[in-house]
């Protein structure tokens, strides 16, 4: 258990419906993140937050929406996906140290999502 | 830029027998790294961290790594493998930017054999 939870575990989802991934942190951190795990591929970063305000952005496609309401939870809301976006979402939290940079991240056990 | 390359994308070994996983890494600075270990279906676990201290780093489950700076190399070690350690394992590099940004290597699956 690191502190981070990701809801729903698993997710199957049609071309055409509407989802969304939800984060919870109780560690304190204020800044978040989402990772995205594909096959055969290093993770990627999607999404960073810190202090609730969006700080980077890789190059998503827009069918991924992150919203950030507050330093505890993080949501990334799905529409119009493609099968090629089923992959193991990943959620992750860090904090810096009195001024210092961020230093681990910790991870939730993530989102296995299917888009059929 | 920062980057990590893990040299082996896969390591079988022997119960009992030591482990070795390589990891080189590119860096502008000194570095922050990390060995993560992610099991079947589950999330990233944190095995251990180097941020300029010590060079030899211990970390959980008997892991240790070894911080070069002339060889730029962070290579993970065990002594002796359980059959437990059969995993994928990051070798992560943290960006240059204060959001903390992770940059991960490809992975190396490690498989012990009884």
């Amino acid at each position: 258990e690191t502190g981070v939870t990701q809801t729903p575990r698993h997710l199957v989802m049609g071309m055409t419906n509407k989802k969304s991934l939800k984060c919870e942190q109780h560690l304190g951190h204020n800044a978040m993140y989402w990772y995205k795990q594909s096959a055969k591929k290093p993770l990627e970063l999607m999404f960073v937050y810190s202090l609730e305000e969006r700080v980077e952005n890789n190059s998503v496609p827009s069918r991924f929406s992150p919203e950030c309401p507050n330093s505890s939870h993080l949501f990334l809301h799905l529409h119009t996906l493609q099968p090629e976006d089923s992959a193991l979402y990943l959620c992750a939290s860090s904090q810096p140290s009195l001024g210092q940079r961020p230093t681990e991240a910790f991870f939730g056990q993530g989102t296995r999502l299917t888009v059929v | 830029a920062q980057s990590v390359t893990q040299l082996d994308s896969h390591v079988s070994v022997s119960e009992g027998t030591p482990v070795l996983l390589r990891c080189n890494y590119s860096s502008s600075y000194s570095p922050s790294l990390f060995w993560y270990v992610q099991h079947p279906n589950k999330g990233l676990q944190l095995l251990l961290k180097y941020t300029s201290a010590a060079t030899l780093v211990k970390g959980i489950n008997g892991f240790e790594a070894e911080f070069k700076k002339s060889e730029t190399s962070f290579h993970l070690t065990k002594p002796s493998a359980h059959m437990s350690d059969a995993a994928e394992y990051f070798c992560v590099v943290r960006g240059s930017s204060n959001t903390g940004k992770l940059i991960f290597g490809q992975g190396t699956t490690l498989q012990v054999k009884p």
